[in-house]
């Protein structure tokens, strides 16, 4: 079963076009939501951490916010070097913390 | 400072031959997470070690197998390669699992 489901799978925007990505999840127990920003051919490089419902945290043009359900990923004014795929992924549970079950990402692309 | 460090960054192997894949955690880490990714798909969870101990193992069979050394770097082994382990190999670094960072990856091509 899909514990983490991201859409769109992929956006095309507008350089300055703001959108926002979704990232929904089933798991209960929830310890921490993970953004991950991965460039083609590299690893992921990690963004934000959210813990609880109602927290939000922003970096340059992306801000990410949580709710018991859902997290959102906002990306206002976005450039072309923002193309990326953005990968949220959850952390639950009382044991392993280091384990993370991601979705499948979604491909941002943004053109001039 | 240095990030999270694997080797090989690539890599081809033959079917049912061995390969180990290496990973230093950033300095003060003590956590050691591995993960497979395929293409179009978000990484998935394999193995994860904390002060050397096993701690965590997804749903790979026997066949994918890690260990984790006193100087907290990690090595992942798997054994009779199929084509379909052919995938970037994540190794991914954390203090106390707020903060999780990932390495830049090995890719491995299975021929």
């Amino acid at each position: 079963e899909d514990q983490v489901t991201q859409s769109p799978e992929a956006l095309r925007l507008q350089e300055g076009e703001s959108s926002s990505l979704n990232c929904s999840y089933t798991v209960s127990g929830l310890r921490g939501l993970f953004w991950y920003r991965q460039d083609p051919g590299k690893g992921p490089e990690f963004l934000f951490t959210l813990y609880s419902a109602g927290e939000e945290k922003e970096k340059e043009r992306l801000k990410a916010t949580l709710t018991k359900k859902e997290s959102f990923l906002h990306i206002t004014a976005p450039k072309p070097e923002d193309s990326a795929t953005y990968l949220c992924a959850v952390q639950w549970g009382t044991d392993s913390w280091g384990k993370l079950q991601f979705g499948a990402g979604t491909q941002v692309v943004v053109t001039p | 400072d240095a990030g999270v460090t694997q080797s090989p960054t690539h890599l081809i192997k033959t079917r049912g031959q061995h390969v180990t894949l290496r990973c230093s955690p950033i300095s003060g880490h003590k956590s050691v997470s591995w993960y497979q990714q395929v293409l179009g798909q978000g990484p998935q969870f394999i193995f994860q070690y904390y002060e050397k101990e096993e701690r965590g193992r997804g749903n790979f069979p026997d066949r994918f197998s890690a260990r984790q050394f006193p100087n907290y770097s990690s090595e992942l082994n798997v054994n009779a390669l199929l084509l379909g382990d052919s995938a970037l190999y994540l190794c991914a670094s954390s203090l106390a699992g707020n903060t999780i960072y990932f390495g830049e990856g090995s890719w491995l091509t299975v021929v």
